[in-house]
């Protein structure tokens, strides 16, 4: 059965540094979303993606945040410059219409 | 100051019975909605959706009961095993094609065997 692979499992990072994290999304599926979840609460939009654009961001999306499509398999979410707040776990969705799908996740911890 | 979690609703029922997660959502306009199940450590896995143009729908094991009116969701879980412990999410999304899901805050659901 096919499924939304995300790479690493664990990201581990000094505040202030850069960090990527990587998606593989389901290979025909054409809208690609972030979440992230901070322990214990709920899952949070950050961003949607399709045809090769962001269609939609929250709040949470600054300018901190961006995405890329580089080739016709990843989806990757960079945060260019960590925050102790940015510590959650980061789940990456794709759907073909309506249906999302979404990856085992990131736990990004930011020390 | 520190930040706390929220403090999750939580369902226990014994192995074997039905159990019943209910959900409300916050926008009229939504059209669509999932419940999703998320065991620790792991992300949402879709369990069943519902259009806003159907009352009811039924999976295996599991239906979801859509009124509108009071903009209400529930997710029924027939003859609940371990295995249905987890926590459970209802979304909504206004556009059902690639909108955004709104999550809402999830319902803890114990089996006791």
């Amino acid at each position: 059965e096919p499924e939304v692979t995300q790479t690493p499992s664990h990201q581990v990072t000094q505040m202030g540094q850069e960090v990527i994290l990587r998606c593989v999304p389901i290979s025909n599926h054409l809208y690609f979303y972030w979440y992230r979840q901070i322990l214990g609460q709920k899952v949070e939009f950050l961003v949607s993606f399709y045809n090769n654009e962001i269609s939609e961001k929250s709040e949470i999306f600054d300018d901190q945040f961006s995405v890329e499509r580089p080739d016709g398999s990843n989806f990757t979410l960079k945060i260019r410059s960590t925050k102790l707040e940015d510590s959650a776990m980061y789940f990456c969705a794709s759907a073909f219409v309506a249906e999302a799908f979404f990856g085992q996740g990131t736990r990004l911890t930011v020390v | 100051g520190e930040s706390v979690g929220l403090h999750l609703p939580t369902l226990s029922v014994q192995e074997g019975d039905n159990s019943i997660i209910n959900c409300a959502y916050s926008n009229s306009a939504s059209d669509y909605f999932i419940w999703y199940k998320q065991e620790s450590g792991k992300g949402p896995q879709f369990i069943i959706d519902i259009r806003s143009n159907m009352d009811k729908r039924q999976g295996q094991r599991v239906t979801v009961l859509l009124n509108k009116t009071v903009k209400h969701l529930s997710l029924q879980i027939a003859a609940t095993q371990p295995g249905d412990s987890a926590v459970y999410f209802c979304a909504e999304k206004v556009n059902n094609q690639g909108g955004k899901l709104i999550f809402g805050q999830g319902t803890e659901l114990s089996v006791k065997p």
